[in-house]
């Protein structure tokens, strides 16, 4: 079956830094990739749709010079955390649709990437 | 996108069927049920989804209800590691490229010895 994965699982950073996280898809091409934050005993909150070859379509609230998104490649989105600060700490998933799969909205998603910002 | 409305919690014994109720009275035509389901510190994974046809698969079945307003998603013989939040999400199913996927609270689905 379809498989993303996710880079790094954790991350630790001070505050200040910037964090870049990948998300891969293994063994299909994915056109469009969705990036999602769950803050703890909380439900996903998509952030922002990534889009190869052309710019990330973001939801409301949440900011396109915070949270940078590329999708250079039919294979691989990246999220970076510019700047980051403690409120950043989330658990960052990401996900993708297999265009062979067996549904328009079946997706399929990352392990995650637990970030803390001390 | 129609609204949804899960139980906050549930309990069921391991080795016993999980039956997790969905409502999703104003749902449309073309609307689909999906149902996923999120494990602690995990990515969702995808379990089921069904028109208003009764769907079986390896990990469940999805029985709508003949109005299409409710479901339930069956777990025939929940084990330990079926704990997790279950979420039924209502979407139309495009064709082409992907669609995002509103997610609610959910049912945080504790299965016990």
């Amino acid at each position: 079956g379809a498989v993303v994965s996710q880079h790094p699982s954790r991350v630790i950073c001070k505050s200040g830094t910037s964090v870049k996280i990948e998300c891969r898809s293994l063994d299909f091409q994915a056109t469009t990739m969705f990036w999602y934050r769950q803050f703890p005993k909380q439900s996903l909150m998509l952030m922002a749709t990534s889009n190869e070859g052309s710019k990330a379509t973001y939801e409301q609230g949440v900011e396109k010079d915070k949270f940078l998104i590329n999708h250079a490649s039919l294979t691989l989105s990246t999220l970076t955390v510019a700047s980051a600060h403690p409120e950043d700490s989330s658990f960052y998933i990401c996900s993708a649709r297999d265009p062979l799969g067996s549904g328009a909205n079946v997706l399929t998603f990352g392990a995650g990437s637990r970030l803390t910002v001390l | 996108d129609a609204k949804t409305t899960q139980p906050t919690s549930m309990d069921c014994a391991e080795g016993r069927a999980a039956n997790l109720p969905c409502n999703h009275s104003t749902i449309s035509g073309n609307e689909y049920v999906y149902w996923y389901r999120q494990i602690h510190s995990q990515g969702p994974q995808y379990i089921i989804h069904g028109l208003k046809n009764n769907e079986t698969n390896e990990m469940a079945s999805l029985i709508i209800t003949e109005d299409r307003k409710s479901s339930t998603l069956i777990l025939p013989h929940a084990t330990l590691r079926d704990t997790a939040v279950y979420y039924c999400i209502v979407r139309v199913a495009y064709t082409g490229t992907a669609s995002k996927l509103t997610f609610g609270t959910g049912t945080r689905l504790q299965v016990t010895l």
